[in-house]
C-alpha cells in the first residue's frame, strides 16, 4: 500500500533557510491532504492540511503547496528553526474513505 | 487546549495475553480511529469508527482486533492473544470529519510483547 510516498528519507537545513519536504501521491480520489511532525515516543503532531480545491495554504512559517496534476504536495517551512527538527509525515484521505494514508516520513535536521 | 489522551503509556505483556488500550478523544469530535508505528516503519492505518460503529478497517485489523466506545468518552483497542508482532506504538486520534483540522493524535501507547 504505497499510495502516499516520500522519497527523502531525510533533509538537512541550515537555520534560517527554507525547508522543502515533498510528497508524492497516486490515488486521485485523494481529496484531503495533511502534514504531520513528529517527536521520537510522541504521536503525530497536526500541522496544516489542504483540500483538494486549493493549491495552497498558509499558517504561519508553514505553506502547503498542492499540484493535482502532478499529485504531488510539498511543505515550505520558512525561516527553518532548530525546533523545527523531527520527522514530517505527509498523509491523505479520499472523500469517500474514511482512513488517512501516511507516508514513510521525512527526518528534518535543522542545524543552527 | 483539548488534546487526545491514551493510557497506558506503556504495556509490557506475554505473548497470547490479552490488553486492552485506552483512549480518550477529543470531546466534540465524531470520528475517531487508531493507528500503529512498528518500530522503524511508517505509520499504519488499524481502524476508523463512527457513529458507534467500525466505518473502515485495515487488512491488519482481523478477528484478533477489536474496538469499542463503552461510554460518551472512552475508546478502546482489544488485542486478544497478542503475538512478538504486535509489539507497536498505538495511536488514538479523533476528528469532528469532513475538510477541517486534523485528525488529532493522541501520545501513543508503547506496547511490548515478550
Amino acid at each position: 500500500d504505497q499510495q502516499v510516498k516520500q522519497n527523502s528519507p531525510s533533509l538537512s537545513v541550515q537555520e534560517g533557510r527554507i525547508s522543502i519536504l515533498n510528497c508524492d501521491y497516486t490515488n486521485s480520489m485523494f481529496d484531503y491532504f495533511l502534514w504531520y511532525k513528529k517527536y521520537p515516543a510522541e504521536g503525530p503532531t497536526f500541522l496544516i492540511s489542504i483540500s483538494s480545491i486549493k493549491d495552497k495554504n498558509e499558517d504561519g512559517r508553514f505553506t502547503v503547496f498542492l499540484n493535482k496534476s502532478a499529485k504531488h504536495l510539498s511543505l515550505h517551512i520558512v525561516p527553518s528553526q532548530p525546533g523545527d527538527s523531527a520527522v514530517y509525515f505527509c498523509a491523505a484521505r479520499g472523500f469517500y474513505f474514511n482512513k488517512f494514508y501516511f507516508g514513510s516520513g521525512t527526518k528534518l535536521n535543522v542545524k543552527p | 487546549e483539548p488534546e487526545v489522551t491514551q493510557t497506558p503509556s506503556h504495556q509490557v505483556t506475554q505473548m497470547g495475553q490479552e490488553v486492552i488500550l485506552r483512549c480518550v478523544p477529543i470531546s466534540n469530535h465524531l470520528y475517531f480511529y487508531w493507528y500503529r508505528q512498528i518500530l522503524g516503519q511508517k505509520v499504519e492505518f488499524l481502524v476508523s469508527f463512527y457513529n458507534n460503529e467500525i466505518s473502515e478497517k485495515s487488512e491488519i485489523f482481523d478477528d484478533q482486533f477489536s474496538v469499542e466506545r463503552p461510554d460518551g468518552s472512552n475508546f478502546t483497542l482489544k488485542i486478544r492473544s497478542t503475538k512478538l508482532e504486535d509489539s507497536a506504538m498505538y495511536f488514538c486520534a479523533s476528528s469532528e470529519g469532513g475538510s477541517s483540522q486534523g485528525p488529532f493524535f493522541g501520545p501513543g501507547t508503547r506496547l511490548t510483547v515478550l
